[in-house]
């Protein structure tokens, strides 16, 4: 069975720091194109980041230079690095698999994990 | 980045109604967009990919259409469980984008 569990969100103040983590079960981390996907509270999905296979990685541009997302392969986890956070980075943080026949199409999400981002 | 326009933004329809929900992309996107339906509290399911494809186990009352930049998502009749909001993602262009969703009630 395809799991994936997020954890690692909680509060913090601006300018902190967090990492996410996806661990994930019933498939291999590092065969799939892996991405983190935000909500806002009341507000609708936003992409922020995909990790590919070959290990490159691409962020929208709201948080490139402050979020890096990697993989442990070893753990089968993935992360999102998360630095000098602002209050518009608050929001529930979905790790999500790109499908096997459509890559940028998201068949497997975690439950999500909250980040707040607030003094 | 590539704007998604949903409309309407929200509808409120019957048991056994036919739903149909648009998307507009500011470019065209080819056949380049997936729909999700999302319940509150969970997380997105993909039900269509390609525009058009039905992702396995999605019911059949469920379809997409459209290439360029007009697309449209219906729900041929629908049923309690279908209250949700629906989004569209593009996947032509990094950054993906999605719409602002379209929030499904039954009356």
């Amino acid at each position: 069975e395809v799991q994936l569990v997020e954890s690692g969100g909680g509060l913090v103040q601006p300018g902190g720091s967090l990492r996410l983590s996806c661990v994930v079960s019933g498939f291999t981390v590092s065969n799939n194109y892996m991405n983190w996907v935000r909500q806002a509270p009341g507000k609708g999905l936003e992409w922020v980041s995909v990790l590919y296979v070959g290990g490159n990685s691409y962020y929208t541009d709201s948080v490139k230079g402050r979020f890096t997302i990697s993989r442990d392969n070893s753990k089968n986890t993935l992360y999102l690095q998360m630095n000098n956070l602002r209050a518009d980075d608050t929001a529930v943080y979905y790790c999500a698999r790109g499908y096997q026949v459509q890559l940028w199409a998201f068949d497997s999400w975690g439950q999500g994990t909250l980040v707040t981002v607030s003094s | 980045d590539i704007q998604m326009t949903q409309s309407p933004s929200s509808l409120s329809a019957s048991i056994g109604d036919r739903v149909i929900i648009t998307c507009q992309a500011s470019q065209d996107i080819s056949n380049y967009l997936n729909w999700y339906q999302q319940k509150p509290g969970n997380a997105p399911k993909l039900l269509i990919y390609d525009a058009a494809d039905l992702q396995t186990g999605v019911p059949s009352r469920f379809s997409g259409s459209g290439s360029g930049t007009d697309f449209t998502f219906t729900i041929s009749s629908l049923q309690s469980e279908d209250s949700a909001t629906y989004y569209c993602q593009q996947y032509d262009t990094l950054p993906l984008t999605f719409g602002q969703g379209t929030r499904v009630q039954i009356k």
